[in-house]
């Protein structure tokens, strides 16, 4: 079936410019995180959602960042204010309940 | 100091020959242990996926953990230039949980 799918794969935005992420997780995924990705550096975890829910936003670097999946499916990574530290790959991946995780192919986010 | 150590490389083998990745970690509450490949610009690919201590295989790879030493490892026999990617070891308490992914190490398999 379909992986993880992500979009836009590429975005470039103007220092101070609000920017939202797309993840379509795999059909029936009860589990759907985002991970943050610099270059040369394994993923951090930013946030958690099983369904609607949004359990640990543990990760998240500041007020900025913002993540929701109203309906338990679809989910938006919302970043306010881009700043040139933001500038990196962000990776969704979704589970079963106590599965391993399946990421897709991330939006590589440059900040100008 | 990370909670997981990954020593990020590059490694760089000839084709044929037999590579092996490690990691070393801190918490003892970690019992999920796994290993993803990742190519340039694709996400990570899960390729082994073990539950505490001990040894699993599949096809040309084994990966070993080593609760006692908080140390995992994953092996591959044959290396061909197809294996040729940054591999992530990851790790987490529970299942399902959140992942906290070591540096990666970058191989490269030569003809």
């Amino acid at each position: 079936g379909a992986g993880v799918s992500q979009s836009p794969r590429y975005k470039v935005a103007k220092r101070g410019q609000d920017v939202a992420l797309r993840c379509d997780p795999i059909s029936g995924h009860v589990s759907l995180f985002w991970y943050q990705q610099a270059l040369g550096q394994g993923p951090e975890f930013l946030t958690y959602f099983q369904n609607e829910a949004q359990l640990d936003k543990s990760g998240l670097p500041s007020d900025r960042f913002f993540a929701e999946r109203p309906e338990g499916s679809v989910s938006t990574l919302k970043i306010q204010r881009t700043q040139q530290e933001d500038s990196a790959v962000y990776l969704c991946a979704s589970s079963l309940t106590d599965s391993p995780l399946h990421f897709g192919n991330g939006t590589r986010l440059t900040v100008t | 100091q990370k909670e997981v150590e990954q020593d990020p490389g590059p490694l760089s083998v000839p084709e044929g020959a037999i590579v092996s990745l490690n990691c070393t970690y801190s918490n003892s509450a970690f019992q999920y242990f796994m290993w993803y490949r990742q190519y340039s610009r694709k996400g990570p690919e899960l390729l082994m996926y073990t539950y505490s201590s001990g040894n699993k295989e599949d096809g040309r790879f084994t990966a070993q953990v080593d609760k006692s030493s908080k140390y995992i490892s994953l092996f591959i026999r044959d290396s061909q230039p197809s294996d040729s990617a940054t591999y992530l070891c990851a790790m987490s308490r529970g299942g399902g949980n959140k992942l906290t992914f070591g540096t990666g190490t970058q191989l490269k398999v030569e003809l």
